[in-house]
């Protein structure tokens, strides 16, 4: 079993549609909870951090973890083109070392 | 301010050869990392550095890698000598302070190992 969990996708929704993207986790310690977005050939860029249970809202972007399913997601509301890009779900557990899953493609059709 | 750089953005060596890769990360972030990117799998840890001490080199595939981080600024990843599967993405990324708190990514040096 994979430490951290990804459906590769490519996931798919037109423009102005909420995408969802999911992540769950093997190990109960982990504490920190990031999303980056990557666009092909480029870096990782960071996107978002939850660290206790709940929402978290910034902008089009919502992170949701749930620690007793070990599982976190990330909403983005309105969804347009320039939001198709890999999005990489890591987790910490407590130290600084980030566990990442393979990513979820996501793609947004006009 | 800038981000965290590295150089080179692409390498194409041959089996048996030397590459050092080199990473500058954000003034003042004391937290350095390594990762990389085999292809189809995830980005995977590699080491820590806190300044110029390793922190936790826990990732390091073997022998043929050695981090550096003279003076704590920038940081070198030396691969000697390289092996066909070495090759992937390596990515450098920076924090400011240690524990939780959040990393941002260098765009990656491309090693090619032919």
């Amino acid at each position: 079993q994979k430490e951290v969990e990804q459906n590769s996708g490519p996931l798919s929704v037109p423009e102005g549609a909420i995408a969802s993207l999911n992540c769950t986790y093997s190990d109960r310690v982990s504490q920190s909870f990031f999303w980056y977005r990557q666009y092909s050939g480029k870096s990782p860029e960071l996107i978002m951090s939850i660290y206790s249970n709940g929402d978290k809202e910034d902008g089009r972007f919502t992170a949701q973890l749930n620690k007793a399913s070990q599982y976190v997601s990330l909403l983005i509301r309105d969804s347009q083109p320039s939001d198709s890009a890999t999005y990489l779900c890591a987790v910490t557990g407590g130290g600084n070392k980030l566990t990442f899953g393979t990513g979820t493609q996501l793609k947004v059709e006009l | 301010e800038a981000g965290v750089t590295q150089f080179p953005s692409h390498s194409v060596i041959e089996k048996g050869q030397t590459v050092t890769l080199r990473c500058d990360p954000i003034s003042g972030h004391d937290n350095l990392y390594w990762y990389r990117r085999v292809m189809g799998k995830e980005i995977k840890f590699l080491l820590h550095f806190v300044k110029e001490s390793k922190q936790d080199e826990s990732g390091m595939p073997n022998n043929r890698f050695l981090a550096e981080r003279t003076g704590g600024t920038y940081s070198t990843l030396k691969v000697q000598p390289a092996e066909l599967e070495d090759s992937g993405v390596y990515f450098c990324a920076s924090s400011l302070q240690t524990g939780v708190t959040e990393a941002f990514f260098g765009q990656g040096t491309r090693l090619t190992v032919v």
